[in-house]
């Protein structure tokens, strides 16, 4: 059980458009889902939290214009990196608890390149 | 299929004592390890790696072993202190700089108890 479903896996798009991030949560409904970007040293970056239903939390020095949080339903959160640059490109991976347990599952990631 | 297995969901150490914590991989390719402490409420943070030429990484109360026959690696925290209490998890990467990104685990819960 508690498997999340990132998509797409990869993705390659042109600087100035805008790209989509889907984290879905297969067999559990997630109360809460966090963004992390994987920097080149590895480490992750906590980018922000998001709640169904409510405006996700951005951490300090995170555009919330430029990454776009949605959290519509229980199952489902998206990231869409708006207007892309470049810098932008980097590995991106969400995980998703249910708060009912200490459960607390990443997704698969994404690999996005902005060429 | 999960490459990155944690297969203790929750693991109960006694402050003082030593708490070890294990994670499995099936990915050969895998060159890489981290582990990651979280709190609740908080994003994990990272706690301390190991690459696959060496078999043991110390940093203070916290060491690393990794055993590639069996492609196995454990944390060892000792002592243990209550601070410790929060989900750890595994993770590994393959070779050039992460072009996958990271492949987690699914978490151990460590409780320290007094």
């Amino acid at each position: 059980g508690a498997v999340v479903s990132q998509h797409p896996s990869r993705v390659i798009c042109k600087s100035g458009t805008s790209v989509k991030i889907e984290c879905r949560s297969l067999d559990f409904q997630a109360t809460t889902m966090f963004w992390y970007r994987q920097f080149p040293k590895k480490s992750l970056m906590l980018m922000a939290t998001s709640n169904e239903g409510s405006k996700a939390t951005y951490e300090q020095g995170v555009e919330k214009d430029k990454f776009l949080i949605n959290h519509a339903s229980l199952t489902l959160s998206t990231l869409t990196v708006t207007s892309a640059h470049p810098e932008d490109s980097s590995f991106y991976i969400c995980s998703a608890t249910d708060r009912s347990s200490y459960g607390y599952t990443f997704g698969s990631g994404t690999r996005l390149t902005v060429v | 299929d999960q490459q990155v297995k944690q297969n203790s969901p929750s693991l109960s150490v006694q402050e003082g004592r030593i708490s070890i914590l294990n994670c499995d991989y099936t990915n050969s390719m895998f060159d890489y390890f981290l582990w990651y402490k979280k709190y609740p409420a908080e994003g994990p943070t990272f706690l301390i790696s190991i690459s696959s030429i060496k078999d043991k990484n110390e940093d203070g109360r916290f060491t690393v072993f990794l055993n590639k026959s069996a492609k196995h690696l454990s944390l060892h925290i000792v002592p243990s202190q209550p601070g410790d209490s929060a989900v750890y998890f595994c993770a590994a990467s393959a070779p050039g700089g992460g072009a996958d990104g990271l492949t987690f685990g699914k978490g151990t819960h460590l409780i320290i108890q007094p």
